[in-house]
């Protein structure tokens, strides 16, 4: 069973479109993040959400708009694609938000505007 | 603010030689310290942590890392490469505190590993 899993692994979509990338996982965990990786190979954190709350929410344009509507699901959503955001997103959980923790990843979303 | 560095971006070592990852990281509190090896198209596996106590980690794969306070560093070590290592590494320090949980990584090191 795969602890965190992503939808779709591979999404190829032109400028100016709306996609989302969903993200489950059965650890039964409270927190979930949404990570992304730049061509440079870059990880940043983009949100967080703990038991359905947002925690934190980087620098991020709001064209990108996560939901959680429950504990085991983050999903994220992108409006109004544009190039810039090509990238590779991953959803990760960990337990609660005790500094430590391990965050399980998940498989990675590769994302192309084209 | 916290920050992580990987000095080398990118290594290349001979099958079955040693190798050493250094990891640097700026906190102003004790770190909570991670290994994460991410294959070709694939995501993010964790090798290794360390919390508190030894400051010896062993982790999977034949894979180790020793904290050192003095040096604020993290560096990552295995006694022999093998080619299945070939990967990109990313140490990252966790927050202290609970109030966020989040991971700040560096920028990572890509492992070439040559016959």
């Amino acid at each position: 069973d795969t602890a965190v899993s992503q939808t779709p692994k591979y999404l190829v979509t032109q400028m100016g479109n709306d996609k989302s990338i969903k993200c489950e996982q059965n650890l039964g965990h409270d927190t979930m993040y949404w990570y992304k990786q730049d061509s440079k190979k870059f990880l940043k954190i983009m949100f967080s959400y703990n038991n359905k709350e947002l925690i934190i929410n980087e620098t991020v344009p709001n064209r990108f708009s996560p939901k959680s509507p429950d504990k085991a699901h983050l999903n994220l959503h992108i409006n109004s694609l544009e190039l810039g955001d090509s990238a590779v997103y991953f959803c990760a959980s960990s337990q609660d938000l005790t500094g430590g923790n391990t965050i399980y990843f998940g498989e990675g979303s590769w994302l192309t505007v084209v | 603010a916290q920050s992580v560095t990987q000095p080398d971006i990118h290594i290349t070592v001979s099958e079955g030689a040693s190798l050493e990852l250094r990891c640097n990281y700026s906190y102003g509190a004790t770190p909570y310290l991670f290994w994460y090896v991410q294959s070709p198209g694939q995501g993010l596996q964790l090798l290794l942590k360390y919390f508190s106590g030894d400051t010896l980690v062993q982790g999977i794969k034949g894979f180790e890392a020793e904290f050192k306070r003095s040096q604020s560093s993290f560096n990552l070590r295995k006694p022999s490469v093998h080619w299945s290592d070939a990967a990109e590494y990313f140490c990252a320090v966790g927050t202290l505190g609970g109030s966020q949980g989040n991971l700040i990584f560096g920028k990572g090191t890509k492992l070439s590993v040559k016959p």
